[in-house]
């Protein structure tokens, strides 16, 4: 499997501001993904990032809200712009292994928006 | 929402007993996933079945897949209390099949 890691691994913040979340992995992969999970809820996936292209958003996401950058094939980042209460989440990006379509998950990111 | 189900929505067994969770879903799929969550963290993959499979086994879980009733289940023999934790299955569609949709999940605690 992969190994996956985030930074930061919790923030808290206030409302209006916007935090970057990075992820990293230890090889290089097409595409990378971020997810949202809401307190007590399941996972939803926020948008697709392939290297070198605009990231696919899913419903219910805009860029304008959830920028996503996909410099190389190892690094991606998730901004949450404008933080409101409503976006306290654990966000997790995700990668999947070459040929296998397993997708392995990093650690999360913990945010809590006061 | 294309979201799947999951049952039970909690689950409450005894050390040594067998956990069995149920997963359904609503569109076709290329393979199903099974994930374990611990308290929030990060999720660990258990296993995933290819929609051409019936049936896969890894340890004390074994998984099952019926693409005509569009439902899996993953059954954990001799439950340990470690074996607490939450637990999703995730959908890849056919279509688009590097997504996963993931299902409401079952939380498992198992008691000493």
């Amino acid at each position: 499997s992969a190994v996956i890691s985030q930074k930061p691994s919790r923030d808290i913040c206030q409302r209006g501001t916007s935090l970057t979340i990075q992820c990293q992995v230890d090889s290089q992969v097409t595409m990378m993904f971020w997810y949202r999970q809401q307190p007590g809820q399941s996972l939803t996936l926020i948008a697709t990032a392939n290297q070198g292209s605009e990231a696919t958003y899913e419903s219910g996401f805009v860029i304008d809200k959830f920028p996503i950058s996909r410099p190389n094939l190892t690094f991606s980042t998730l901004t949450v712009s404008n933080m409101s209460p409503e976006d306290s989440s654990i966000y997790l990006c995700s990668v999947e292994r070459a040929s296998s379509y397993e997708q392995y998950f990093g650690p999360g990111t913990r945010l809590t928006v006061t | 929402s294309q979201q799947g189900e999951e049952d039970p929505q909690a689950l409450s067994i005894q050390e040594g007993e067998n956990a069995t969770m149920n997963c359904s879903y609503k569109t076709s799929i290329n393979n199903l996933q099974w994930y374990r969550q611990n308290s929030g963290r990060g999720l660990v993959h258990l296993i995933l079945i290819r929609s051409n499979e019936r049936e896969k086994h890894s340890g004390r879980l074994r998984v099952t897949l019926d693409t005509s009733k569009k439902s899996s289940s993953l059954l954990i023999t001799a439950s340990r209390a470690a074996d607490t934790a939450s637990y999703f299955c995730a959908t890849s569609p056919s279509v688009g099949f590097q997504k996963l949709v993931f299902g409401t999940g079952t939380r498992l605690l198992v008691s000493p």
